[in-house]
């Protein structure tokens, strides 16, 4: 079975500075997908960004970029310019290739300093 | 383009009660998904439905958890009777997938959830 970790239940950013959220995966598959989703106060589940394993480029999405490492199993995601808005529950999750479903890890609260 | 709904948003009930809460997916999305959130954790999947049939139903806890996806649409998630530990916000996804396994990706697209609270 899949596992996903997040090991940093809390971080913090000043306003404007950059970011980085840590997550680990562990997984016998040679082709997945894994994801960052932001979890705001209102609960709805937001996608960030999206990484296929079979990609050796880092996905990017204008603030939010992603350090893939495959073979260490490793995924982090960098914000940079950090904003009030980016205040949030961030997870980690990963997907099969072939299964839809969605394992995720513990989730990041993200704190964003004025 | 209307997102997924979900109703109530918040429910308060006494242990041994029953609960249903219910879910509207985004119109089109063949493949419907309940997520049970316990506090400081990640969503766990419980359900999966292809238009009306169930994909993977593996981690519910079928003994007091149940769920219908009548005509493909709507869906509703009913608990009965309700413990202490089933406390957690209960999100509802769709997507496009036309077929239960699929190589190909298609979003989740998650509604607001039901936070649900047994006392």
């Amino acid at each position: 079975a899949q596992t996903v970790t997040q090991s940093q239940p809390e971080m913090s950013v000043q306003e404007a500075e950059t970011v980085t959220l840590s997550c680990t995966y562990d997984t016998s598959e040679s082709d997945y997908y894994l994801f960052w989703y932001k979890q705001p106060p209102s609960r709805q589940m937001i996608l960030v960004i999206r990484q296929e394993a079979y990609k050796q480029q880092n996905a990017t999405e204008n603030r939010f970029s992603v350090n893939f490492q495959k073979a260490a199993k490793s995924f982090s995601l960098k914000i940079s310019d950090s904003q009030l808005g980016d205040a949030a529950m961030y997870f980690c999750a990963y997907r099969n290739f072939g299964n839809e479903k969605l394992t995720f890890g513990t989730g990041t609260r993200l704190t964003i300093i004025p | 383009e209307a997102g997924v709904a979900q109703s109530p948003r918040y429910k308060i009930i006494e242990k041994r009660q029953s609960v249903a809460f219910w879910c509207n997916p985004i119109s089109g999305h063949a493949t419907l998904y309940w997520y049970q959130q316990i506090l400081g954790q990640g969503p766990k999947l419980l359900i999966q439905f292809q238009n009306n049939g169930v994909v993977d139903d593996s981690q519910l806890p079928k003994d007091r958890f149940s769920a219908e996806r009548l005509k493909g649409v709507d869906s509703t998630l009913k608990i009965q009777p309700a413990k202490l530990e089933d406390s957690a916000v209960y999100l509802c996804a769709s997507s496009l997938s036309g077929r239960g396994v699929s190589s190909s990706y298609n979003e989740q697209f998650f509604g607001p959830g039901t936070r649900l609270t047994v006392l």
